[in-house]
């Protein structure tokens, strides 16, 4: 079966320490999406990815960083620099053509011990 | 600048009843328009979408037109049932830009 994959389905943190999200697609698409999921806040765009070995800033990238070696990956750190990281984070993935429609994992709940 | 404004929530209705979600939104150019479900515990499921003025999208008796001249894509839907209790997201994607801007999100609690 398609689809996306996200793992762990929870994650813990703990002061001062760097944590990786994975995300997996076997899609074949070449668009690949982070948003971060707040109560009451809707999703804000973390970072994207159009073509393997590129990716640009979303609205909300400080203390995150990401990379894109290979087509069906496509991780995220979560840095000791961000400050407030509870939350639910979800990754989508698409085609990267025009009016296309997003693909998302079942998400990575975050969580700050 | 670019921004989705949906009507806020909750929303809760007895099964049967009938369902509007109001969605306006901001942008320059044609955008598309989708609406999408959030299940407890769950990612993002595409319900519908839009592509063009006049166009309207339907799934699992969900149904919303994309108004250019009101800017919106109200949803509807004419009969309700517990499992459509979720959270639904409103969405846009600029033309050009190949990312999509979101709406704070509408949750809704059918009860029997």
């Amino acid at each position: 079966d398609g689809g996306i994959t996200q793992s762990p389905k929870y994650l813990f943190r703990k002061e001062g320490q760097n944590v990786t999200l994975s995300c997996e697609q076997n899609l074949n698409h070449d668009a690949m999406y982070w948003y971060r999921q707040d109560p009451g806040q809707g999703l804000r765009l973390i970072y994207y990815s159009h073509i393997v070995n590129d990716f640009q800033k979303g609205d909300i990238a400080e203390g995150y960083s990401v990379s894109r070696e290979k087509k069906e990956s496509f991780p995220l750190t979560v840095t000791s620099a961000q400050k407030n990281p509870t939350a639910f984070y979800l990754c989508a993935s698409s085609t990267g053509q025009g009016s296309e429609t997003q693909y998302f994992g079942p998400g990575t709940r975050l969580l700050v011990l | 600048g670019n921004s989705v404004t949906q009507m806020e929530g909750p929303v809760t209705l007895s099964e049967e009843a009938f369902l509007t979600i109001n969605c306006t939104y901001t942008a320059t150019g044609y955008p598309s328009l989708f609406w999408y479900v959030q299940y407890p515990g769950e990612g993002l499921q595409l319900l519908l979408k839009a592509t063009k003025a006049d166009d309207k999208g339907s799934n699992k008796g969900f149904e919303a037109t994309y108004r250019k001249e009101t800017t919106s894509f109200h949803l509807e839907k004419g009969s309700v049932q517990v499992s459509d209790s979720a959270v639904y997201f409103c969405a846009f994607d600029q033309t050009g830009a190949n990312n999509l801007f979101f709406g704070t999100g509408t949750r809704l609690t059918v009860i029997p």
